[in-house]
């Protein structure tokens, strides 16, 4: 059971817009910056969003990030057949000593 | 450019230990907060640990899971990250990454290595 919460999966048409959630509490995103990352298979993570709503540089833009509250998002556009992927939300969650979380993924499929 | 390399992993016996490093290069390491995470086969992400830059305090922090058997470090002078793994269970079968923070206080990874395999089984 991940402290935040994604839907398992999500999916689209090329070129249809897919929003990812990612739902916490005031401990971790209410507080704290929320990254997102894409994973494809057999690779390791990568970056995609930082502190909420900021691209990395070579991220193309059509992938956004938002926050608010106690939840973020994750927005890819312009879908394309590349972006099938598992994606994942983290913050820095400060109840007891403090911790990384992560959301248990959405795999993004193009249909 | 970030470039984070793993090693260390491969099969380890239950209850027996091992020790991951992960060598750092193309940032001042000495700034960032650094961390590991894992992922076991065919499952999400978990965080494992994590250590703060070196200074008057240096923290680490655990998950409940690895607390008490496993020990987070880095070497400042060597640019490297280490995790030692004792009392290995079936459970701690994943693929290790190491990971850079976005800083000196900020712990969620912004770049990851290509990770390392440890596998708990006789």
């Amino acid at each position: 059971q991940s402290v935040l919460t994604q839907p398992p999966s999500a999916s689209g048409t090329p070129g249809q817009r897919v929003t990812i959630s990612c739902s916490g509490s005031s401990s971790n995103i209410g507080r704290n910056y929320v990254c997102w990352y894409q994973q494809l298979p057999g690779t390791a993570p990568k970056l995609l969003i930082f502190r909420n709503d900021q691209r990395p540089s070579g991220v193309p833009d059509r992938f956004s990030g938002s926050k608010s509250g106690t939840s973020a998002s994750l927005a890819i556009s312009g879908l394309r057949s590349e972006d099938e992927a598992e994606y994942y939300c983290a913050a820095w969650d400060e109840r007891l000593s403090g911790y990384v979380v992560f959301g248990g993924g959405t795999k993004v499929t193009v249909l | 450019e970030v470039q984070l390399v793993e090693s260390g992993g491969g099969l380890v016996q239950p209850g027996g230990s091992r020790r991951l490093s992960c060598a750092a290069s193309g940032f001042t390491f000495t700034n960032y907060a650094m961390s590991w995470v894992r992922q076991a086969p065919g499952e999400g992400l978990e965080w494992v640990s994590s250590i703060s830059i070196s200074g008057d305090t240096m923290d680490t922090y655990y998950a409940d899971s690895v607390k008490g058997r496993f020990t987070i470090s880095r070497d400042d002078s060597k640019n490297t990250l280490y995790l030692q793994m004792n009392s290995l269970r079936a459970g701690d079968t994943a693929v290790y990454y190491c990971a850079r923070g976005g800083g000196t206080y900020e712990y969620a990874p912004w770049a990851w290595g290509q990770g390392t395999l440890v596998t708990v089984s006789s």
